[in-house]
């Protein structure tokens, strides 16, 4: 069984600072990862699939890396907007998909 | 542009079955892509139940296959979520979504579930 393991849980940063994200699967999925934002009493937006290619209308601050079993969402200079919960996903084993448990990011 | 929209059956009792419907506007169904639903309980991550492509072959997460339909109807261009026998766990928010091969790419905004009697 596939699982994707997010880290950290919570990530406090400032505005404009460099924001790291990691997302990890137990086996190895090629590219096939996507991240979506969340915000309070909203829905995922999808942000990056491909592991590393920006969805229509993602702002060029959101890069995505990693292939394999390591994968990386980068937010280059928070904006306030950018305060959000966020979660991988894998599509590599499909019919099963998975999600990672998220990362929240704070001020 | 292409739009989804949950139905909203708000309060179903434990043992019954929750039902959701999924209108998608701007798009027919017909045309391709896969439709799926995924849930998220209160405070916690979401969860892919299953999907459904345009054809009617269906996919199931083996955590719910045992109680859970989906269906497409290509006439109204909706597809639907049938969950049976639920129990308090089954509270959440329910998003119905559009996937290709790869990621969800259009997402409803969600209705909340609540299990209870």
């Amino acid at each position: 069984e596939m699982v994707m393991t997010q880290s950290p849980a919570t990530l406090s940063v400032s505005p404009g600072e460099r924001a790291t994200l990691s997302c990890r699967a137990s086996q190895s999925i090629s590219n096939y990862l996507a991240w979506y934002q969340q915000k309070p009493g909203q829905a995922p937006r999808l942000l990056i699939y491909g592991a590393s290619t920006r969805a229509t209308g993602v702002p060029a601050r959101f890069s995505g890396s990693g292939s394999g079993t390591e994968f990386t969402l980068t937010i280059s200079s928070l904006q306030s907007e950018d305060f959000a919960l966020y979660y991988c996903q894998h599509y590599n084993d499909w019919p099963l998909l998975t999600f990672g448990g998220g990362t929240k990011v704070e001020i | 542009q292409v739009q989804l929209q949950e139905s909203d059956p708000g309060l179903v009792k434990p043992s019954e079955t929750l039902s959701l419907t999924c209108a998608v506007s701007g798009y027919s169904i017909s045309s391709g892509y896969y439709w799926g639903w995924i849930r998220q309980p209160p405070g916690k991550g979401l969860e892919w139940i299953g999907s459904i492509y345009h054809s009617g072959s269906t996919y199931y997460n083996p955590s719910f296959k045992s109680r859970v339909t989906i269906l497409v109807e290509t006439s109204k261009n909706q597809f639907s979520l049938k969950l049976h026998s639920v129990t308090a766990a089954d509270t959440a928010v329910y998003y119905c979504a559009r996937h290709g091969s790869n990621a969800f790419d259009i997402w409803g905004q969600g209705t909340m579930v609540t299990v209870s009697s």
